[in-house]
């Protein structure tokens, strides 16, 4: 069975603070890994991951593969109360037709 | 650039009472998709239509599940008696490759309540 596990599942740390969200996978036919933040209702896509090792960066937020040993990581520094959300990861995979199965997601919150 | 439109935002049935979702994706995106999220867990994916056809509903409970997408643009997800394990949030997303493992583009969600 194909599984996507995110940990810790739940974190909270004080504004300003450096976190790092991990995320790692069990699949059979593994073909991308991408994070989604999502605050409220609509989860909203921040990185798009297929090769290991060449980390994506956006601002304050990096994140990188490795293929090898079948995990990721999402960085944050500088934490702002604005991150607080949960953060999905989500693996595509061939399962007959190709799809994106989710993690359980992090829920961060960030303290003044 | 508008994004993906749900309605109705929120809705509470009784048990076996029909209930209907709707959705209209970004335009262009000939990719659609209905994914249920349970409460602490991720989104699970029930089904991808592109255009008009369905190519992956393996995961919809097709017992009391339906979903149609006529003309290719908008979307129903329909539940047909509901029951109480129903509850949940259904998202629709949309995206303009047609692959099921890039970047999608997700809506609000429609918060079901079965009682």
């Amino acid at each position: 069975e194909d599984k996507v596990v995110q940990s810790p599942l739940s974190l909270v740390v004080h504004e300003g603070d450096t976190v790092t969200l991990n995320c790692s996978y069990e699949v059979t036919n593994f073909r991308s890994l991408l994070w989604y933040k999502q605050e409220k209702k609509a989860p909203t896509f921040l990185f798009m991951l297929t090769s290991s090792g060449i980390e994506k960066k956006s601002g304050r937020l990096s994140s990188i593969l490795d293929k090898k040993e079948l995990f990721s990581i999402l960085n944050i520094t500088a934490t702002q109360t604005g991150d607080s959300a949960v953060y999905l990861c989500a693996v595509g995979i061939i399962q007959g037709a190709q799809k994106l199965v989710f993690g359980q997601g992090t829920r961060l919150t960030i303290n003044p | 650039e508008a994004g993906v439109v749900q309605s109705p935002r929120y809705k509470i049935i009784e048990k076996k009472q029909p209930v209907a979702f709707w959705c209209n994706p970004i335009s262009g995106h000939n990719t659609l998709y209905w994914y249920l999220q349970n409460l602490g867990q991720g989104p699970e994916l029930l089904i991808r239509y592109e255009n008009e056809e369905a190519v992956d509903d393996s995961q919809l409970p097709k017992d009391r599940f339906s979903a149609e997408r006529l003309k290719g643009v908008d979307s129903t997800l329909k539940i047909q008696p509901a029951e109480l394990g129903d509850s949940a949030v259904y998202l629709c997303a949309s995206s303009l490759g047609a692959s099921g493992i890039e970047e999608q583009y997700f809506g609000p969600g429609t918060r079901l309540t079965v009682t």
